[in-house]
């Protein structure tokens, strides 16, 4: 079956200008996941929604950053007023449930550069 | 210190080798083990996991958690070129909600060579 699926795969965007990220969950999915990877950082969590429940925003780096999800389906990881500090690679991941042995299932991710 | 130690390499080995990745956790409440497999410019997949401590196989993969040490392996035996991608532990306590607390190593970046 269809994996998670991001749009776009690559972002060139210049310093001050806001970005849309785009994430496709595996279908009846009902948790989904945004991180940051960075070289030398590792994965770092940023938001963390789970069925109708309030969305966990502990992991998000600043009020520039913002996620929704909408239907319980597709989110958007939305930077607004972008920095070179956040070009990385966004990963989205999506599991069955919030159980930990729910796999969380990546998808390719967006490589975000920001000029 | 962090709560999740991974060295992140680069590890070369030739081909046929037997690699050993490592983890070192400082948390003693993690009960769930993963290792993942991340390709190049891709996202990572499950490769592993465990529960508490012990050993599991899977084909030439073999994971071992030794909790007592805070210490957890991935062996990979007779390595393929096509093992080359980075390995990343991530661990998590267990039950519902932890999933969205996965703690991350850095990931081994391993490059098996022909």
């Amino acid at each position: 079956g269809a994996g998670v699926s991001q749009s776009p795969s690559n972002k060139v965007t210049e310093k001050g200008k806001d970005v849309e990220l785009r994430c496709d969950p595996i279908s009846g999915h009902t948790a989904l996941y945004w991180y940051r990877q960075s070289l030398g950082q590792g994965l770092e969590f940023l938001i963390y929604f789970q069925g109708n429940s309030a969305p966990d925003k502990s992991g998000l780096p600043s009020d520039r950053f913002s996620a929704e999800r909408t239907g319980g389906s597709v989110s958007t990881l939305t930077i607004q007023r972008t920095q070179q500090e956040d070009s990385a690679v966004y990963l989205c991941a999506s599991s069955r449930a919030a159980e930990s042995t729910d796999t969380q299932y990546f998808g390719p991710g967006t490589r975000l550069t920001v000029l | 210190q962090k709560e999740v130690e991974q060295d992140p390499g680069p590890l070369s080995v030739p081909e046929g080798a037997i690699v050993s990745l490592n983890c070192t956790y400082s948390n003693s409440a993690f009960q769930y083990f993963m290792w993942y497999r991340q390709y190049s410019r891709k996202g990572p997949e499950l490769l592993m996991y465990t529960y508490s401590s012990g050993n599991k196989e899977d084909g030439r993969f073999t994971a071992q958690v030794d909790k007592s040490s805070k210490y957890i392996s991935l062996f990979i035996r007779d390595s393929q070129p096509s093992d080359s991608a980075t390995y990343l532990c991530a661990m998590s306590g267990f039950g519902a909600g932890n999933n969205r607390k996965l703690i991350w190593g850095l990931g081994t970046s391993l490059a098996v060579n022909p």
